[in-house]
């Protein structure tokens, strides 16, 4: 079974509108770790939030937040103000364990942001 | 800081030939290296976990002969693609796991095989 279900293969959204990528994620584990991170075309893996299991709070970094809903299992990321070169790839991991023995992607969605 | 080198970043061989990828983290030990491969418009692809001293650990279906991953010391894992093949080609990408919480992995930018 998926363990990272991101179900938007691709995404449009208008420059400084806002707009929210869905992760849900499967794990038996009280103690987890989500994480999303940017893949422009040219390749390297950029980290931009992360949301542990046992954080009440919602993550937020910039114009990043993260929406966890716990019970739900779901770790959506919302970016506000959508820029131009917010257009890549975008990908939700998940770390199980507690020091990050297991950690794997979901399938990424595509967002493209429009002028 | 930290901050994973990779190189070569692209690199074309002959079909037959092997092919050795550095993957270096430049600022802080890296006890835990990891191995990805990325097909166009794909996910990350887990090849294997690679430990300091020790046999790296390789994911089902990687083949260990083909893909020897060699992780000598805190900073440096290399993957030697041996006898390459066109299947071969791929985007591959190495990252080192964090020290400390939250144990976040940090990404190399990436190396282009193209095996001709």
């Amino acid at each position: 079974a998926q363990k990272i279900t991101q179900t938007q293969p691709g995404m449009f959204v208008q420059e400084k509108e806002a707009v929210t990528l869905d992760c849900t994620y499967d794990t038996s584990d009280q103690s987890y770790g989500l994480f999303w991170y940017k893949q422009p075309s040219s390749g390297e893996m950029i980290f931009l939030i992360y949301q542990g299991s046992y954080d009440e709070q919602n993550a937020t970094e910039g114009r990043y937040s993260l929406n966890f809903q716990k019970a739900r299992k779901s770790a959506n990321l919302v970016i506000s103000a959508s820029q131009l070169g917010d257009s890549a790839m975008y990908f939700c991991a998940m770390r199980e364990g507690n020091y990050g023995q297991n950690f794997v992607f979901g399938p990424g969605t595509r967002l493209s942001v429009l002028p | 800081g930290a901050v994973v080198s990779q190189h070569p970043s692209w690199v074309i061989c002959k079909s037959g030939t092997s092919v050795k990828i550095e993957c270096r983290s430049l600022d802080f030990q890296a006890t835990t290296m990891f191995w990805y491969r990325q097909f166009p418009k794909q996910s990350l692809m887990l090849m294997a976990t690679s430990n300091e001293g020790s046999k790296a650990t390789y994911e089902q279906g990687v083949e260990k002969d083909k893909f020897l991953i060699n992780h000598a010391s805190l900073t440096l894992s290399t993957l030697t693609v041996t006898s390459a093949h066109p299947e071969d080609s791929s985007f591959y990408i190495c990252s080192a796991r964090g020290q400390g919480y939250p144990y976040e992995q940090y990404f190399g930018p990436g190396t282009r095989l193209t095996v001709t």
